[in-house]
């Protein structure tokens, strides 16, 4: 089956720890992205990749820091430095301008 | 800059009626423009997109939208609602690499 992968479904962490997310595709697509989302609003960028070894910045991207050395993979971690991790995380891959998503991570920060 | 403006954060209809989801954007440049649906604790997945081919879009699941340039909007409509309907909807204007949200929709149907 083709599509993204996103591990775990659900995430408990206690403050000061940092964790990290898993984002995984096997639709050989460039461009990933890392959102956030919080109850009643949309999605926000946190992060994205057009290449492998390259990433920005997207809106809201202090405390949070990722990784593409592969690219099949674009790993997010959420740091100590957030200071409101708790939120539901999504991960997006894209085929020119339509973005794919994963089925998301659930955060929760004790 | 570009943004997209959902006008309505909560619809309800009856099931077997129609439904009508606004949305509203603002480019400088002439987007793609999609509509996606989420369930409860899961991803977002495509219901349509328009890329300037054709104003009336058709979709999975019996959704349909709408292009209308001189009125910004992009809204979404079915003739018939189902109770599987029943999730949360972004309207989303997007340039490449950059994608904007709506805030989303949450669609009630009622039995």
């Amino acid at each position: 089956d083709g599509g993204i992968t996103q591990s775990p479904k659900y995430l408990f962490r206690k403050e000061g720890q940092n964790v990290t997310l898993s984002c995984e595709q096997n639709l050989n697509h460039d461009a990933m992205y890392w959102y956030r989302q919080d109850p009643g609003q949309g999605l926000r960028l946190i992060y994205y990749s057009q290449i492998v070894n390259d990433f920005q910045k997207g809106d809201i991207a202090e405390g949070y820091s990722v990784s593409r050395e592969k690219k099949e993979s674009f790993p997010l971690t959420v740091t100590s430095a957030q200071k409101n991790p708790t939120a539901f995380y999504l991960c997006a891959s894209s085929l020119a301008d339509t973005q794919y998503f994963g089925p998301g991570t659930r955060l929760t920060v004790l | 800059a570009q943004s997209v403006t959902q006008l309505d954060s909560h619809v309800s209809v009856s099931e077997g009626t129609p439904v009508l989801l606004r949305c509203n954007y603002s480019s400088s440049y002439s987007p793609s423009l999609f509509w996606y649906v989420q369930h409860p604790n899961k991803g977002l997945q495509l219901l349509l997109k328009y890329t300037s081919a054709a104003t009336l879009v058709k979709g999975i699941n019996g959704f349909e939208a709408e292009f209308k340039k001189s009125e910004t909007s992009f809204h979404l409509t079915k003739p018939s609602a189902h109770m599987s309907d029943a999730a949360e909807y972004f309207c989303v204007v997007s340039l490449p690499y950059d994608m904007r949200f709506g805030a989303g929709t949450r669609l009630t149907v009622k039995p």
